[in-house]
C-alpha cells in the first residue's frame, strides 16, 4: 500500500493549463479505472473533482478533465484561475477493498 | 442536507484508546459504502478503513489489527475505535461515504493527538 507519486509542486500562471501526474503501479492505477481526484483547500475537507478517470461530478467546472495511461493518472487543469489553488490528490482502488491516495501537489497561481 | 459530523477527537497518551463518531444526516449509514481517512498535520491523505453496507470491513496495512470500523443503524453512525495508539496515528481523521464515484461526501474533520 505504497502512494501513489505525485509532484510536490505545480504552478502556472491565471489562464494557462497545468497537468498533474499521478504514478502508480500496475496493481492499482494500472489495474483499475477507479481513480479520483481531491482538492483540498487549507483548513478544509478535500472535495471530490474527478472520478472513474474522467467523469465530473455535478457542479465541477469543466475546466478539470482527467486521463490515464497505463500505470499513471492525469488531472488538467485548463483556464487556470485564483481559486483553483490548493493541494490536489489523486486516488485509486488497490484490490481487496483497499485504497491507496497520492502523495499530494501544491497547486500555485502565479 | 447531506451532512457528516465526527466528533471524539482529543489528546491521547501512546498505547491509549480513543473511539471517533460520525453521525450522518441524509443518508442512511448501513446502506452505504463508509471510510475514514486520515491526514497527519502537513502531510498527504491516507486511507484507513472501510466498511461495506453488508458489513464486510477492511483496513490498512498501518492500523489493521489495532482499529476497527463499525456502524450503528438506529443512530445513523459510523465509528472507528482506536486502540495500541502510536505518534503516528497523529491525524486529522475524516470520515466520508464512498460510491463508485468515489469519495464523494466527506465530514470536516476530528483531530487526535497521540503523545505523551
Amino acid at each position: 500500500q505504497s502512494a501513489l507519486t505525485q509532484p510536490a509542486s505545480v504552478s502556472g500562471s491565471p489562464g494557462q493549463s497545468i497537468t498533474i501526474s499521478c504514478t502508480g503501479t500496475s496493481s492499482d492505477v494500472g489495474s483499475y479505472n477507479v481513480v479520483s481526484w481531491y482538492q483540498q483547500h487549507p483548513g478544509k475537507a478535500p472535495k471530490l473533482m474527478i472520478y472513474e478517470v474522467t467523469k465530473r461530478p455535478s457542479g465541477v467546472s469543466n475546466r478539470f478533465s482527467g486521463s490515464k495511461s497505463g500505470n499513471t493518472a492525469s488531472l488538467t487543469i485548463s483556464g487556470l484561475q485564483a481559486e483553483d489553488e490548493a493541494d490536489y490528490y489523486c486516488c485509486s482502488y488497490a484490490g481487496s477493498s483497499t485504497y491507496v491516495f497520492g502523495t499530494g501537489t501544491k497547486v500555485t497561481v502565479l | 442536507e447531506v451532512q457528516l459530523v465526527e466528533t471524539g477527537g482529543g489528546l491521547i497518551q501512546p498505547g491509549g484508546s480513543l473511539r471517533l463518531s460520525c453521525a450522518v444526516s441524509g443518508f442512511t449509514v448501513s446502506s452505504n459504502y463508509m471510510s475514514w481517512v486520515r491526514q497527519a498535520p502537513g502531510k498527504g491523505l491516507e486511507w484507513v478503513s472501510f466498511i461495506y453496507s453488508g458489513g464486510s470491513t477492511y483496513y490498512a496495512d498501518s492500523v489493521k489489527g489495532r482499529f476497527t470500523i463499525s456502524r450503528d443503524n438506529s443512530k445513523n453512525t459510523l465509528y472507528l475505535q482506536m486502540t495500541s495508539l502510536r505518534a503516528e496515528d497523529t491525524a486529522v481523521y475524516y470520515c466520508a461515504k464512498v460510491t463508485a464515484d468515489g469519495f464523494d461526501v466527506w465530514g470536516q474533520g476530528t483531530m487526535v493527538t497521540v503523545s505523551s
